[in-house]
């Protein structure tokens, strides 16, 4: 049974839009959360994080948001920029728990 | 530099054979960590170490081993138990305590002869 899902496997976007990525959970412990973007034959790049008692965090292009009702997160990154295709993956962990990644999203811009 | 250091990037294995994946940091990090990729799924959790000497089981840990002599360095060895090895390995590292994000190496990919 996953605990961390990502439905869309890959993702199309224009440069210079918006490129939304979803992530749900189904462990309501899981308190603290993470989105890694990973290039192929490299490991992934630690991007931005989130802990339960916020619902926004924002470093630059890249703003992740949780619902937490909805056990739901998002990263979103504008504008978005060739150089951002990749595979992105969100990890979700509980106190004193290991990291449960997801699947992952390929993102694709589009010049 | 401070980071993450994975070798080889590449590496082959026989049938019946042991091979060892070296994983080293100079990041200070007390916790180290073994995961698995496969094509379509998340990584996987080895093996982890929160601390020299001392080590845990991941999700998947039939078939692997480790050690954790120094804090530098968490060696994996996928034995001939391992039935399907081949598959992405990636090592990380974090700091110990809540909300500490992992930093990864560049991964050994591993094939079988």
């Amino acid at each position: 049974d996953q605990q961390v899902k990502q439905n869309s496997p890959s993702l199309s976007v224009q440069e210079g839009r918006i490129s939304i990525l979803n992530c749900d959970y189904t462990n309501s412990m899981f308190d603290y959360f993470l989105w890694y973007k990973k290039y192929p034959a490299e490991g992934p790049t630690f991007l931005i994080s989130i802990s339960s008692i916020k619902d926004k965090n924002e470093d630059g292009r890249f703003t992740v948001f949780l619902n937490k009702s909805a056990k739901h997160l998002s990263l979103h990154i504008v504008p978005s920029q060739p150089g951002d295709s990749a595979v992105y993956f969100c990890a979700a962990a509980g106190y004193g728990q290991n990291f449960v990644f997801g699947p992952g999203t390929r993102l694709s811009v589009l010049p | 530099d401070g980071g993450i250091t994975q070798s080889p990037k590449y590496l082959f294995r026989k049938e019946g054979q042991n091979v060892t994946l070296s994983c080293e940091q100079n990041l200070n990090h007390d916790a180290m960590y073994w995961y698995r990729q496969d094509p379509g799924q998340g990584l996987r959790l080895i093996y982890y170490s929160q601390i020299v000497n001392d080590f845990q089981k991941g999700d998947i840990a039939e078939g692997y081993s480790v050690s954790r002599e120094k804090k530098e360095s968490f060696p994996l060895t996928v034995t001939s138990a391992q039935k399907n090895p081949t598959a992405f390995y990636l090592c990380a590292s974090s700091g110990t305590g809540d909300n500490q994000p992992q930093h990864f190496g560049d991964g050994t990919r591993l094939s079988i002869l």
